[in-house]
């Protein structure tokens, strides 16, 4: 199976101020069709995820562009350029690149 | 739109059904995969499994209870079984519609609410 390992587990961000999350593969979600099979997901507090980024660098329809992700092979990284309230809850990355889907632990982001 | 429904209380041993109602979408179309995730409480999120429109159908070998995915394509309904349950079944269990493209799965893009079911006797 692919691991996926988020950090930090938790950050604490102040509104206005950037924020980073890391999720680090155990092996490389890129595929020979050249595509990067990873995801960003937002899960606010009693609601379902909702989906921010696929294909690394990608958002999806509705996502804020203060929203922004990076990365290659097997480390990634979701920013956030400027923290807003509306941005607390946790953060999962996952990857479809294998059988079975996997997802991160999970960050969680609250704001100061 | 998807709306889990399932019973609430399964007792330890007995089989867990859940439904996930779809509207505005088929769950015949070609374009998507349609999966359930599982949550349990005050912890991170587990893929189940996912279900084509053919049938075709990819489970999570972590799952210590057996599943069974299926379509009822008449009521536009997707449903999970999972038997011989116990406490570490206790989860919300979403439904959710999960894109295709080039034969490749992607992405959950459209989740359900959630069910909570609970696992005690």
């Amino acid at each position: 199976d692919i691991e996926l390992t988020q950090t930090p587990l938790s950050l604490s961000a102040t509104p206005g101020q950037p924020a980073s999350i890391s999720c680090k593969s155990s092996q490389s979600l890129l595929r020979r069709d050249g595509r990067t099979y990873l995801y960003w997901y937002l899960q606010r507090p009693g609601q379902p995820p909702q989906l921010l980024m696929f294909e690394v660098s990608k958002r999806f329809s509705g996502v804020p562009d203060r929203f922004s992700g990076s990365g290659s092979g097997t480390d990634f990284t979701l920013k956030i350029s400027r923290v807003e309230p509306e941005d607390v809850g946790v953060y999962y990355c996952m990857q479809s690149l294998q059988f079975p889907l996997t997802f991160g632990g999970g960050t969680k982001v609250e704001i100061k | 739109q998807l709306q889990e429904s399932g019973p609430g209380l399964v007792r330890p041993s007995e089989t867990l059904s859940i439904s996930c109602t779809v509207s505005g979408d088929s769950i015949n179309s070609a374009s998507y995969y349609w999966g359930w995730i599982r949550q349990p409480p005050g912890k991170g999120l587990e893929w189940i499994g996912s279900i084509f429109y053919d049938e075709t159908t990819y489970y999570n070998p972590s799952l210590k209870s057996p599943v069974t995915i299926s379509l009822a394509s008449s009521k536009n309904q997707l449903s999970l079984k999972l038997t011989s349950v116990t406490a570490a079944d206790t989860a919300v269990y979403y439904c959710a519609r999960q894109k295709i493209e080039s034969s490749m799965i992607l992405y959950f893009d459209y989740w359900g609410q959630g069910a909570l079911v609970t696992v005690s006797s």
